[in-house]
C-alpha cells in the first residue's frame, strides 16, 4: 500500500490564484515526520518544510503554507497568489520513528501556472 | 559549501556491462540513501545507509548494490544493468543516524541502458 498519496497528478492555475496541493498518509506510527520538496524544471530537490507528529501548527512562509491534520492524516501545502517560478513537481514524504529506517516519497504533483 | 556529488551526471551503457555511480558529501552525515525517479512513480528508495558499514534495502532494492566503508562516500554499483533500470538517480544525505531530517540531494544521475 502506497504510504504517500499525492491524488493530483497535474494541476494548472493561472497567476495570482492559490492553489493546494494534497497529501495524504498512512502510518502506524505514533511518531513520524512529513516533509514536502520542490523539483523545479532544472531537476533539483528542494526541501520547502518539515513536522513532526507531535506539532500540528499550521506553517506559513510567506505566499507558502502547510495545513497538518492527524484526524484525516493529511498534510495539504497551498500556494497564495501563485508565480509562474512556482511551476514544478511538488513532492511529499514520510519517515517513520518506530517501524523503520525508509524514507517514503508520494508520487508528485505537477503544478503549472500560466502568465 | 556544503553538498551532496554524484557522478556521472549522465550515462549511457548497454544491458550487462558493470557501472558504478559515485555519491560524496562533505556534511558528516550519518544517513545516506540511493533513490530511483521515474515518471508516475515519483521517488522511490533503493537501498539507504545509517552509519559506515550499515546498509539496508529500501523498497526497490533489486539489481542494484552499495556499500558504505567510508562516512562520506555511498556508491551505487549497478552489477549486471538492464533496460528497466533506465531512470533518474539521486543521492541524498541527512544528518542523524534515522531519516527524521532534511534530506540534501545529489544533483542526479540520468542512466540509460541499451
Amino acid at each position: 500500500a502506497q504510504k504517500v498519496t499525492q491524488a493530483q497528478t497535474e494541476i494548472s492555475v493561472v497567476e495570482k490564484e492559490d492553489v493546494t496541493l494534497d497529501c495524504v498518509y498512512e502510518t502506524r506510527d505514533t511518531t513520524y515526520y512529513l516533509f514536502w520538496y520542490k523539483q523545479p524544471p532544472s531537476g533539483e530537490l528542494v526541501f520547502l518544510i518539515r513536522r513532526n507528529s507531535f506539532d500540528e501548527q499550521n506553517e506559513i512562509s510567506g505566499r507558502y503554507s502547510w495545513n497538518f491534520q492527524k484526524s484525516t492524516s493529511s498534510f495539504n501545502f497551498t500556494i497564495t497568489a501563485s508565480q509562474v517560478v512556482d511551476s514544478a513537481v511538488y513532492f511529499c514524504a514520510l519517515s517513520e520513528a518506530a517501524t523503520g529506517n525508509q524514507f517514503y516519497f508520494g508520487t508528485g504533483t505537477s503544478l503549472t501556472v500560466i502568465p | 559549501e556544503a553538498q551532496v556529488t554524484q557522478n556521472p551526471r549522465y550515462l549511457i551503457t548497454v544491458t550487462g556491462k558493470k557501472l558504478t555511480v559515485t555519491c560524496s558529501q562533505n556534511m558528516n552525515h550519518e544517513y545516506m540513501s540511493w533513490y530511483r525517479q521515474d515518471p508516475g512513480l515519483g521517488l522511490r528508495q533503493i537501498y539507504y545507509s545509517m552509519n559506515v558499514e550499515v546498509t539496508d534495502k529500501g523498497d526497490v532494492p533489486e539489481g542494484y548494490k552499495v556499500s558504505r566503508k567510508e562516512k562520506r562516500n555511498f556508491p551505487l554499483i549497478l552489477e549486471s544493468p538492464s533496460p528497466n533500470q533506465t531512470s533518474l538517480y539521486f543521492c541524498a544525505s541527512s544528518f542523524g543516524s534515522k531519516p527524521y531530517n532534511e534530506q540534501f540531494f545529489g544533483p542526479g544521475t540520468r542512466l540509460t541502458v541499451l
